[in-house]
Protein backbone atom coordinates (compact mmCIF):
# COMPACT_ATOMS: atom_id res chain seq x y z
CA UNK A 1 0.00 0.00 0.00
CA UNK A 2 1.52 3.09 -1.03
CA UNK A 3 1.55 5.36 1.80
CA UNK A 4 3.06 8.53 -0.24
CA UNK A 5 1.32 9.29 -3.90
CA UNK A 6 2.29 10.98 -6.57
CA UNK A 7 -0.55 11.00 -9.00
CA UNK A 8 1.10 12.63 -11.88
CA UNK A 9 3.45 11.00 -13.04
CA UNK A 10 4.63 13.99 -15.78
CA UNK A 11 4.05 17.22 -16.13
CA UNK A 12 4.86 19.95 -18.92
CA UNK A 13 5.03 23.62 -18.34
CA UNK A 14 6.18 26.57 -20.27
CA UNK A 15 9.20 28.24 -19.04
CA UNK A 16 7.98 31.45 -16.98
CA UNK A 17 4.88 29.97 -15.43
CA UNK A 18 4.48 28.28 -12.25
CA UNK A 19 4.63 24.93 -12.25
CA UNK A 20 2.75 22.72 -9.13
CA UNK A 21 3.84 19.55 -8.30
CA UNK A 22 1.09 17.23 -5.99
CA UNK A 23 1.66 14.58 -3.57
CA UNK A 24 -0.91 13.17 -1.33
CA UNK A 25 -0.13 10.99 1.73
CA UNK A 26 -2.21 8.30 3.62
CA UNK A 27 -0.04 8.04 7.12
CA UNK A 28 -1.15 10.45 9.54
CA UNK A 29 1.78 9.90 11.57
CA UNK A 30 3.84 11.61 8.68
CA UNK A 31 4.88 15.25 10.42
CA UNK A 32 8.11 15.92 7.96
CA UNK A 33 8.05 16.14 4.35
CA UNK A 34 10.40 16.70 1.87
CA UNK A 35 10.96 17.25 -1.85
CA UNK A 36 13.94 16.21 -3.74
CA UNK A 37 14.21 16.60 -7.27
CA UNK A 38 16.26 14.39 -9.46
CA UNK A 39 18.60 14.29 -12.78
CA UNK A 40 19.05 10.91 -14.63
CA UNK A 41 22.01 9.11 -13.10
CA UNK A 42 22.38 11.25 -10.71
CA UNK A 43 21.10 11.00 -6.38
CA UNK A 44 18.56 12.93 -5.51
CA UNK A 45 19.05 16.65 -3.80
CA UNK A 46 17.03 18.02 -1.39
CA UNK A 47 15.17 20.89 -1.95
CA UNK A 48 12.84 22.22 0.68
CA UNK A 49 10.76 20.90 3.57
CA UNK A 50 7.77 21.52 5.63
CA UNK A 51 7.06 20.55 9.42
CA UNK A 52 3.45 19.38 10.15
CA UNK A 53 3.34 22.73 12.22
CA UNK A 54 3.49 25.04 9.41
CA UNK A 55 1.44 24.72 6.44
CA UNK A 56 3.38 26.76 4.10
CA UNK A 57 7.37 27.61 3.71
CA UNK A 58 9.07 29.20 1.03
CA UNK A 59 13.18 29.64 -0.35
CA UNK A 60 13.56 31.25 -3.23
CA UNK A 61 10.95 30.42 -6.12
CA UNK A 62 9.88 27.12 -4.59
CA UNK A 63 7.13 26.88 -2.13
CA UNK A 64 5.64 24.12 0.46
CA UNK A 65 2.33 23.97 0.90
CA UNK A 66 0.64 21.75 3.47
CA UNK A 67 -2.84 21.02 4.09
CA UNK A 68 -2.80 18.50 7.02
CA UNK A 69 -6.41 17.93 7.10
CA UNK A 70 -6.87 17.10 3.20
CA UNK A 71 -3.49 15.00 3.96
CA UNK A 72 -2.31 16.71 0.67
CA UNK A 73 0.91 19.08 0.11
CA UNK A 74 2.26 20.71 -3.02
CA UNK A 75 5.54 21.93 -4.25
CA UNK A 76 4.92 25.23 -6.55
CA UNK A 77 7.81 26.50 -8.57
CA UNK A 78 7.68 30.40 -9.59
CA UNK A 79 8.58 31.24 -12.28
CA UNK A 80 9.74 28.04 -13.69
CA UNK A 81 13.12 27.27 -15.81
CA UNK A 82 14.24 24.76 -17.96
CA UNK A 83 16.88 24.22 -15.47
CA UNK A 84 14.33 22.74 -13.10
CA UNK A 85 13.35 20.21 -16.00
CA UNK A 86 13.89 16.87 -13.65
CA UNK A 87 11.93 14.32 -11.65
CA UNK A 88 10.74 15.34 -8.15
CA UNK A 89 10.16 12.78 -5.98
CA UNK A 90 8.34 13.82 -2.66
CA UNK A 91 8.82 12.30 0.68
CA UNK A 92 7.56 11.72 4.22
CA UNK A 93 8.78 10.92 7.69
CA UNK A 94 6.90 9.87 11.05
CA UNK A 95 9.32 11.37 13.20
CA UNK A 96 9.03 9.49 16.51
CA UNK A 97 11.15 6.40 16.24
CA UNK A 98 11.23 6.18 12.78
CA UNK A 99 14.66 6.84 10.74
CA UNK A 100 12.73 5.77 7.20
CA UNK A 101 11.55 8.44 4.39
CA UNK A 102 8.61 7.28 2.68
CA UNK A 103 8.68 8.09 -0.83
CA UNK A 104 6.08 8.69 -4.08
CA UNK A 105 6.87 7.53 -7.52
CA UNK A 106 7.65 10.95 -8.78
CA UNK A 107 6.64 13.16 -11.11
CA UNK A 108 8.74 14.27 -14.21
CA UNK A 109 8.45 17.62 -14.75
CA UNK A 110 9.19 19.35 -18.27
CA UNK A 111 9.94 22.90 -18.71
CA UNK A 112 9.67 23.99 -22.28
CA UNK A 113 11.47 27.25 -23.46
CA UNK B 1 30.71 20.99 4.38
CA UNK B 2 29.68 17.58 3.99
CA UNK B 3 30.17 15.09 1.16
CA UNK B 4 29.48 11.74 -0.34
CA UNK B 5 30.92 9.30 -2.61
CA UNK B 6 29.72 6.02 -3.95
CA UNK B 7 31.54 4.17 -6.52
CA UNK B 8 31.60 2.81 -9.07
CA UNK B 9 29.07 4.86 -10.70
CA UNK B 10 28.18 2.00 -13.12
CA UNK B 11 28.77 -1.71 -12.84
CA UNK B 12 27.65 -4.69 -15.46
CA UNK B 13 27.64 -8.00 -13.62
CA UNK B 14 26.72 -11.65 -14.28
CA UNK B 15 24.23 -13.51 -12.71
CA UNK B 16 25.21 -15.46 -9.63
CA UNK B 17 28.16 -13.26 -9.21
CA UNK B 18 29.32 -11.45 -5.96
CA UNK B 19 28.34 -7.51 -5.14
CA UNK B 20 30.47 -4.99 -3.35
CA UNK B 21 29.10 -1.26 -3.24
CA UNK B 22 31.02 1.31 -1.16
CA UNK B 23 29.66 4.26 0.50
CA UNK B 24 31.98 7.29 2.06
CA UNK B 25 30.81 10.49 3.73
CA UNK B 26 33.01 13.15 4.54
CA UNK B 27 32.50 15.99 7.40
CA UNK B 28 30.27 14.93 9.28
CA UNK B 29 30.75 12.23 12.33
CA UNK B 30 28.58 9.46 13.69
CA UNK B 31 26.37 10.09 10.26
CA UNK B 32 23.15 7.56 9.68
CA UNK B 33 23.55 6.34 6.59
CA UNK B 34 20.94 4.50 4.03
CA UNK B 35 20.92 2.18 0.99
CA UNK B 36 18.16 3.05 -1.36
CA UNK B 37 17.54 1.32 -4.74
CA UNK B 38 15.27 2.66 -7.21
CA UNK B 39 13.93 0.28 -10.04
CA UNK B 40 13.35 1.38 -13.35
CA UNK B 41 10.01 2.99 -13.41
CA UNK B 42 9.65 3.24 -9.59
CA UNK B 43 10.05 5.44 -6.09
CA UNK B 44 12.94 4.77 -3.82
CA UNK B 45 12.77 2.20 -1.95
CA UNK B 46 14.91 1.89 1.41
CA UNK B 47 16.86 -1.41 1.84
CA UNK B 48 19.00 -1.12 4.87
CA UNK B 49 19.68 1.90 7.41
CA UNK B 50 22.36 2.37 9.75
CA UNK B 51 22.87 4.25 12.96
CA UNK B 52 26.16 2.99 14.09
CA UNK B 53 28.87 0.59 13.57
CA UNK B 54 27.77 -2.27 13.77
CA UNK B 55 24.09 -1.59 13.87
CA UNK B 56 22.32 -2.10 10.79
CA UNK B 57 18.58 -2.43 9.83
CA UNK B 58 16.94 -4.09 6.87
CA UNK B 59 13.71 -2.61 5.16
CA UNK B 60 12.68 -5.96 2.97
CA UNK B 61 13.68 -8.93 3.08
CA UNK B 62 16.41 -9.52 -0.36
CA UNK B 63 19.34 -11.01 -1.68
CA UNK B 64 21.37 -8.43 -0.39
CA UNK B 65 23.20 -7.18 2.53
CA UNK B 66 24.66 -4.17 4.69
CA UNK B 67 28.35 -3.43 6.66
CA UNK B 68 29.66 -0.44 7.70
CA UNK B 69 33.16 -1.33 8.56
CA UNK B 70 34.04 2.52 9.72
CA UNK B 71 31.83 5.01 10.99
CA UNK B 72 31.62 6.84 7.61
CA UNK B 73 31.55 3.87 4.84
CA UNK B 74 28.81 1.73 4.61
CA UNK B 75 28.87 -1.21 2.13
CA UNK B 76 26.23 -2.91 0.21
CA UNK B 77 26.95 -6.56 -0.51
CA UNK B 78 25.55 -9.84 -2.37
CA UNK B 79 27.09 -13.36 -2.55
CA UNK B 80 24.96 -13.83 -6.04
CA UNK B 81 23.41 -11.96 -7.91
CA UNK B 82 19.97 -12.08 -9.60
CA UNK B 83 18.78 -10.25 -12.35
CA UNK B 84 16.30 -8.85 -10.27
CA UNK B 85 18.96 -6.61 -8.35
CA UNK B 86 19.35 -4.45 -11.75
CA UNK B 87 18.54 -0.67 -10.36
CA UNK B 88 19.73 2.71 -9.54
CA UNK B 89 20.90 2.39 -5.90
CA UNK B 90 21.62 5.21 -3.95
CA UNK B 91 23.51 5.96 -0.65
CA UNK B 92 22.12 8.47 1.60
CA UNK B 93 23.28 9.80 5.25
CA UNK B 94 21.65 12.20 7.65
CA UNK B 95 22.45 13.50 11.17
CA UNK B 96 19.52 13.25 13.83
CA UNK B 97 18.77 11.04 16.54
CA UNK B 98 15.38 8.76 16.36
CA UNK B 99 12.45 11.43 16.45
CA UNK B 100 13.79 13.77 15.21
CA UNK B 101 12.61 15.48 11.49
CA UNK B 102 15.37 13.60 9.08
CA UNK B 103 16.69 15.42 6.17
CA UNK B 104 18.50 12.92 4.20
CA UNK B 105 21.40 14.11 1.41
CA UNK B 106 21.82 11.38 -1.70
CA UNK B 107 25.62 10.26 -3.41
CA UNK B 108 25.34 10.03 -6.88
CA UNK B 109 24.31 6.54 -6.92
CA UNK B 110 25.61 3.43 -8.86
CA UNK B 111 23.78 1.95 -11.29
CA UNK B 112 24.15 -2.14 -11.62
CA UNK B 113 23.11 -4.25 -14.65
CA UNK B 114 22.82 -7.55 -14.38
CA UNK B 115 22.65 -9.76 -17.05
Amino acid sequence: DQQVKQNSPSLSVQEGRISILNCDYTNSMFDYFLWYKKYPAEGPTFLISISSIKDKNEDGRFTVFLNKSAKHLSLHIVPSQPGDSAVYFCAANSGAGSYQLTFGKGTKLSVIP
Amino acid sequence: SQTIHQWPATLVQPVGSPLSLECTVEGTSNPNLYWYRQAAGRGLQLLFYSIGIDQISSEVPQNLSASRPQDRQFILSSKKLLLSDSGFYLCAWSVGLAGARETQYFGPGTRLLVL
